[in-house]
């Protein structure tokens, strides 16, 4: 069964420095998703793409995130400047007929 | 405004016992979808049901059963004769006009041996 996969599955950085997250959605899905969840905390929408461009963004999703496909099978979260809330679970979600598959999730630490 | 609340931020029953995890929501929209998804301790989200909101039937699967009612605007999720392997966070989520999952607090779900 096709599944939503994410790399990497944890990753370290320091406050400041820049992050890529990597999705690979399930290949016939034209939606796709970022959300965060804060250890202990709910789910939250980061922001929306289809068609190549961003659908919805929520507040969260400032001027310091970026989402690209580059390449019509990844899906990047780019966070410029990373601050320490910005510790979070990504999730990268893909969707067909009104629901949304999630990946494994990658765990952001920013030291 | 769009909102899930559940309410029930844990339970705990013994295995085999039968668990009802509750979950409300508030939307304006005419059209939404509703869903429960399980993050198992290893943290995935693993999804367990959608519902549109022109189908109140309630849905049986297996040993999951779901009770959409409109009136109440309640979803309401229950595991029949529980086992430890259901031990999870359960969040029930709202799919609103633009797409978005907005998601409940989600309830941890505890059985005992």
């Amino acid at each position: 069964e096709p599944e939503v996969t994410q790399t990497p599955s944890h990753q370290v950085t320091q406050m400041g420095q820049e992050v890529i997250l990597r999705c690979v959605p399930i290949s016939n899905h034209l939606y796709f998703y970022w959300y965060r969840q804060i250890l202990g905390q709910k789910v939250e929408f980061l922001v929306s793409f289809y068609n190549n461009e961003i659908s919805e963004k929520s507040e969260i999703f400032d001027d310091q995130f970026s989402v690209e496909r580059p390449d019509g099978s990844n899906f990047t979260l780019k966070i410029r400047s990373t601050k320490l809330e910005d510790s979070a679970m990504y999730f990268c979600a893909s969707e067909v007929a009104d629901t949304q598959y999630f990946g494994p999730g990658t765990r952001l630490t920013v030291l | 405004a769009q909102k899930v609340t559940q309410a029930q931020t844990e339970i705990s029953v013994v295995e085999k016992e039968d668990v009802t995890l509750d979950c409300v929501y508030e939307t304006r929209d005419t059209t939404y979808y509703l869903f429960w998804y399980k993050q198992p301790p290893s943290g995935e989200l693993v999804f367990l049901i959608r519902r549109n909101s022109f189908d109140e039937q309630n849905e049986i699967s297996g040993r999951y059963s779901w009770n959409f009612q409109k009136s109440t605007s309640s979803f309401n999720f229950t595991i029949t004769a529980s086992q430890v392997v259901d031990s999870a966070v359960y969040f029930c989520a709202l799919r609103d006009s633009n797409y978005q999952l907005i998601w409940g607090a989600g309830t941890k779900l505890i059985i005992k041996p």
